[in-house]
């Protein structure tokens, strides 16, 4: 596609549901990271993969997040029983892998997540 | 690990003012440098990113940011604002960590007076 698509663009959870949230990336994108964007600050990482292998999970915040990648295209992020402190935009990016800093990332409009 | 302070939570100029927005890096060697901006409701979009080679680079809309390794400062600049640029700015710095994950500041937010 033209560009990183996510869905839903919003999501609504009553404390304790799990949602599922989806990332298209960029066709022929290695690399895809995840981010968790709190209110009013910056991005912090959370996992990437270099196509289907999950190399990197060092930020998500425990245990009840998972992330897959199963045919090195489409991502899902996971979030099992979902608390208030989970509220936050989640962003994904995608990146051709190259050499230099890993190539440029890409980032997807966000799905918005808000848990009550 | 490596840090991005970006020291101005918002700053407001008029529109067509000169405009500088600061970031402070901490990392051991030499990073790889970014801008992002961000629209509300909308994604991040690369501005310009510093990997190596001349300090002061230029990105698009009018932007360009100077690369200090003496200050650990990589400083967003543009001569005239349009209103168009009011949102806000993340500096990001990318480094190997297991990873190219970005690290970002806090973000500037950016309001332009008419």
């Amino acid at each position: 596609g033209a560009g990183v698509s996510q869905s839903p663009r919003y999501k609504v959870a009553k404390r304790g549901q799990d949602v599922a949230l989806r990332c298209d990336p960029i066709s022929g994108h290695v690399s895809l990271f995840w981010y968790q964007q709190a209110l009013g600050q910056g991005p912090e990482f959370l996992t990437y993969f270099q196509n289907e292998a999950q190399l990197d999970k060092s930020g998500l915040p425990s245990d009840r997040f998972f992330a897959e990648r199963p045919e090195g295209s489409v991502s899902t992020l996971k979030i099992q029983r979902t608390q208030q402190e989970d509220s936050a935009v989640y962003l994904c990016a995608s990146s051709s892998g190259g050499t230099s800093g890993g190539g440029e990332q890409f980032f997807g409009p966000g799905t918005r997540l808000t848990v009550l | 690990a490596q840090s991005v302070t970006q020291p101005d939570i918002h700053i407001t100029v008029s529109e067509g003012a000169s405009l500088e927005l600061r970031c402070n890096y901490s990392y051991g060697a030499t990073p790889y440098l970014f801008w992002y901006v961000q629209s509300p409701g909308q994604g991040l979009q690369l501005l310009l990113k510093y990997f190596s080679g001349d300090t002061l680079v230029q990105g698009i809309k009018g932007f360009e940011a100077e690369f200090k390794r003496s200050q650990s400062s990589f400083n967003l600049r543009k001569p005239s604002v349009h209103w168009s640029d009011a949102a806000e700015y993340f500096c990001a710095v990318g480094a190997w960590a297991g990873s190219y994950q970005l690290t970002f500041g806090k973000g500037t937010k950016l309001s332009v007076i008419p």
